[in-house]
């Protein structure tokens, strides 16, 4: 079957760093991505991992283990306008272009 | 502004009626894409189209329907055989392959009366 796995909340200080787990389980791989959404807002792209290893864009991190069906979303430097669900989505391979969602992990981020 | 735009941001639906949500892309993207979004849930993809002319159906695609007669546009029809319509839908865009990022429209909320 096809599972992601993301953890459903997670809580963090201002200034302070945060890593969010994923883990998935597919058929097909051709490809991670991560997104931003705030609530009630479309999703916005941050991420895109195909290769194992660590691609750095500013603030925000994110690695992938193809060996081992994981990825992670680091955030650092938080500020206030971080808090917003983040969305781990695999590529499931292929000659279409079809992803498949985790359920999403919303981050507050307190003062 | 290159961009994805969808209509209606908010649409209410009585019982019996088909509704139309409305997608448009000028990014001159080739792939479009419509998802459900429910609470607790991921994204849930219900029809995309790689080219004018041709869709396919997703892994929810019962109760929706879709066309592709141009590259800008992809309207989704929430037919009334769709017996929990209540969602937020959106719209995505691509280039054509595999591994291309999708760009999502703001998302339209469909309520039931």
């Amino acid at each position: 079957g096809q599972n992601i796995d993301q953890p459903t909340e997670m809580t963090a200080t201002e200034g302070a760093i945060v890593q969010i787990n994923c883990t998935y389980q597919t058929s097909g791989f051709n490809g991670l991505f991560w997104y931003q959404q705030h609530a009630g807002e479309a999703p916005t792209f941050l991420s895109y991992n195909v290769l194992d290893g660590l691609e750095e864009k500013g603030r925000f991190s994110s690695f992938l283990s193809r060996s081992k069906g994981y990825s992670y979303l680091l955030l650092k430097e938080l500020q206030m306008k971080d808090s917003a669900s983040y969305l781990c989505a695999v590529n499931r391979g292929g000659a279409t272009n079809k992803l498949i969602f985790g359920t999403g992990t919303l981050l507050a981020v307190q003062p | 502004d290159g961009g994805i735009t969808q209509s209606p941001k908010y649409l209410f639906r009585k019982e019996g009626q088909n509704v139309t949500l409305s997608c448009e892309q000028n990014l001159n993207h080739d792939a479009m894409y419509w998802y459900r979004q429910d609470p607790g849930q991921g994204l849930r993809l219900i029809y995309y189209s790689q080219i004018v002319n041709d869709f396919q159906k997703g892994d929810i695609a019962e109760g929706y329907s879709v066309s592709r007669e141009k590259k800008e546009s992809f309207p989704l029809t929430v037919t009334s055989a769709q017996k929990n319509p209540t969602a937020f839908y959106l719209c995505a865009s691509s280039l054509q392959g595999a591994g291309e990022t999708q760009y999502f429209g703001p998302g339209t909320r469909l309520l039931v009366l």
